[in-house]
């Protein structure tokens, strides 16, 4: 079953509005989560990095400002879209690593359409 | 990560085994060669990973050559349910907790 839940799978909303994402790990504790955002026809491009207790580290590029992250237990992280325009809508996935050498488990996804 | 070079597409027979190379020749001693799919509009999912020594799962085989330069995945009876694209990734640390960069793929069709 899923390691790694994310909700909503999809929103539509009006442009202005703000949108919050949520990614949870299910069965394990996360001191780090991974944003990604994926153009259609595109690869996977990593946004931030949440870190729980402390400030998200953001990819070259990526507004801050924009994008807020709040990893505010070791299992749920959070990315608001704020404001949002027409040019964010795109596909947002997030990942959360377990340990060691466990490789990271992925959430199905947020289909993001501003109108 | 290493840059890891992968074919844009490739198509298989269904019942047939899917062969996927991986070029990661510029690959550090201490990074492990993961591979991911993503099938249409969902989340990558994990497949298998290896370091050197070729690795096997109900998934996949994963044949690392002993330069480590390259590697190939190979799903030994392709289903119409394997079309997706395939991800190689080379990183340290297991892949944790450090980030993933993630290339174009290769986007295996499986044809019945």
């Amino acid at each position: 079953g899923a390691v790694v839940s994310q909700h909503p799978s999809w929103v539509i909303c009006k442009s202005g509005t703000s949108v919050k994402i949520e990614c949870r790990s299910l069965d394990f504790q996360a001191t780090t989560m991974f944003w990604y955002r994926q153009f259609p026809k595109q690869s996977l491009m990593l946004m931030a990095t949440s870190n729980e207790g402390s400030k998200a580290t953001y990819e070259q590029g990526v507004e801050k400002d924009k994008f807020l992250i709040n990893h505010a237990s070791l299992t749920l992280s959070t990315l608001t879209v704020t404001s949002a325009h027409p040019e964010d809508s795109s596909f947002y996935i997030c990942s959360a690593p377990r340990t060691g050498l466990q490789p990271q488990h992925f959430g199905d996804g947020t289909r993001l359409s501003i109108l | 990560d290493a840059k890891t070079t992968q074919p844009p597409s490739m198509d298989c027979a269904e019942g047939r085994a899917a062969n996927l190379p991986c070029n990661h020749s510029t690959i550090s001693g201490n990074e492990y060669v993961y591979w991911y799919r993503q099938i249409h509009s969902q989340g990558p999912q994990y497949i298998i990973h290896g370091l050197k020594n070729n690795e096997t799962n109900e998934m996949a085989s994963l044949i690392i050559t002993e330069d480590r330069k390259s590697s190939t995945l190979i799903l030994p009876h392709a289903t119409l349910r394997d079309t997706a694209v395939y991800y190689c990734i080379a990183t340290y640390s297991g892949g944790s907790n450090y980030k993933l960069t993630f290339g174009k793929g290769t986007l295996l069709t499986v044809n019945p």
